[in-house]
């Protein structure tokens, strides 16, 4: 069974603050994703990575860097907290192929005040 | 790049009644078709996919049908249970040459009513 955690489930940070979010996933997986999810506009993805030390932009990179030091770890840098990333953070792992679901991890709710 | 329109954004039905949820993408390269289902305070959890080889799939009271011509794929629920109450998100993907990555529709909020 694909497990993939992330560090907190719930997290409060002040603005300006920097903050990381990470996730693990123990299925070997090529390819990473973090969304963040706001209510009425889906999963908005922020940046994936296909392979360590390799990332690339998604629709929503702003205000935001990744880390992917190791295939199984891939972290979200928020490098100065601001109360409009107040969202619900998710991670996402999938195998290389032609066609593969995503699995998810459990969510980080952040809130920056 | 590809974009994905889900409708309706919400949708109520009594228990017992069918649910449909509709989703249109632009990229006529995408191949791959997943629906996600979120319950309340959980993870997204993949329930039905299609590839672009199939025009429609079914498990049990869920069904996917896909028109790639027209460029749009459903969701179908029969006999509707409370337990089905959830958000849905469509998702569309080109698959191996993008490492997965989806684009997601903004989902649908079903609600069941016993």
């Amino acid at each position: 069974d694909v497990k993939v955690t992330q560090s907190s489930r719930y997290l409060v940070k002040r603005t300006g603050e920097k903050v990381f979010l990470e996730c693990v996933q123990d299925m070997d997986h090529e390819n990473m994703f973090w969304y963040r999810q706001d209510p009425g506009l889906g999963l908005r993805l922020i940046y994936f990575s296909y392979d360590v030390k390799m990332k690339e932009k998604g629709d929503i990179p702003e205000g935001y860097s990744v880390s992917r030091e190791k295939k199984e770890r891939f972290s979200l840098i928020l490098e100065s907290a601001s109360t409009n990333q107040t969202s619900m953070y998710l991670c996402a792992s999938t195998l290389t192929g032609i066609a593969n679901e995503q699995y998810f991890g459990p969510g980080t709710r952040l809130t920056v005040t | 790049g590809e974009n994905v329109e889900q409708h309706p954004s919400t949708l109520s039905v009594q228990e017992g009644d069918s649910a449909v949820i509709k989703c249109t993408y632009s990229d006529s390269a995408s191949n791959y078709f997943p629906w996600y289902k979120q319950e309340l305070g959980k993870r997204p959890q993949l329930i039905i996919d299609i590839r672009s080889n199939v025009g429609e799939k079914k498990d049990q009271r869920i069904a996917v049908t896909l028109n790639k011509t027209a460029k749009h794929f459903s969701l179908h629920i029969t006999e509707t249970q409370p337990e089905d109450s959830a958000v849905y998100f469509c998702a569309a993907s080109i698959g191996i040459s993008n490492a997965g990555k989806s684009t997601f529709g903004d989902g649908t909020t079903l609600t069941v009513k016993p």
